[in-house]
């Protein structure tokens, strides 16, 4: 079974300061895919990004960077200068390679204020 | 713009009612999911299709069940609402052979259960 733990409920913010969302997670598996998705207060779940377990190079799109560190099953995400429109719900999740089953963190609640 | 789009946003039933929760996506996805979304517990998986008339439990199926008569839609059914699925329900959709691992979210629906 997988397990992934968001420890961080609510992170609240000043704009342009920087925010990290803790992940970690727990698996059996030996290859895996780990995501992070966006949820705006409109509801819509919107992908993020995906890494490959096998994958360990940090990856940055704009503003947006992801550490992901296999040695502390850890896959953390950073918002740089962050904004208003930032304000979300941000879930981490883990599928096996083989399997269609993506497990969910809890989520973690970022408000950014003006 | 590609889309999901789940019938009601917001529905509110009697305990015992028999309750359909209709999902469709314009995507031509072969996969369709849904889960159920509550505070602290994250996203978990009821149901899952990977083709019309095919089905699959996910974690928590108790309660529900689910149709896919036509690729583009997939349904939710509580046979007997009660008050422990009051929830946000959420419906996805996934290519099978794309192999992006992407899942395209609509924007839920938030059932109340008195």
């Amino acid at each position: 079974a997988q397990k992934v733990t968001q420890a961080q409920t609510e992170i609240s913010v000043v704009e342009k300061e920087d925010v990290t969302l803790d992940c970690v997670y727990e698996t059996r598996d030996t290859t895996y895919y780990l995501f992070w998705y966006k949820q705006p207060p409109s509801g819509e779940l919107v992908f993020l990004i995906r890494r490959n377990s096998f994958d360990e190079q940090n990856e940055i799109s704009g503003r947006y960077s992801w550490n992901f560190q296999k040695s502390t099953s850890s896959f953390n995400f950073t918002i740089t200068a962050s904004q208003v429109v930032d304000s979300a719900v941000y879930f981490c999740a883990l599928q096996p390679t083989n399997d269609y089953k993506l497990s969910f963190g809890a989520g973690t609640t970022v408000t950014v204020r003006a | 713009d590609v889309k999901v789009t789940q019938s009601s946003r917001y529905l509110v039933k009697r305990t015992g009612e028999k309750v359909f929760l209709e999902c469709v996506q314009d995507m031509d996805h072969e996969n369709m999911f849904w889960y159920r979304q509550d505070p602290g517990l994250g996203l978990r998986l009821i149901y899952f299709s990977y083709d019309v008339k095919m089905k699959e439990k996910g974690d928590i199926p108790e309660g529900y069940s689910v149709s896919r008569e036509k690729k583009e839609r997939f349904s939710l059914i509580l046979e007997s609402a009660s008050t422990n699925q009051t929830s946000m329900y959420l419906c996805a959709s996934e290519s099978g052979t794309a192999n992006t691992g992407e899942l395209f979210f609509g924007e839920g629906s938030r059932l109340t259960v008195l």
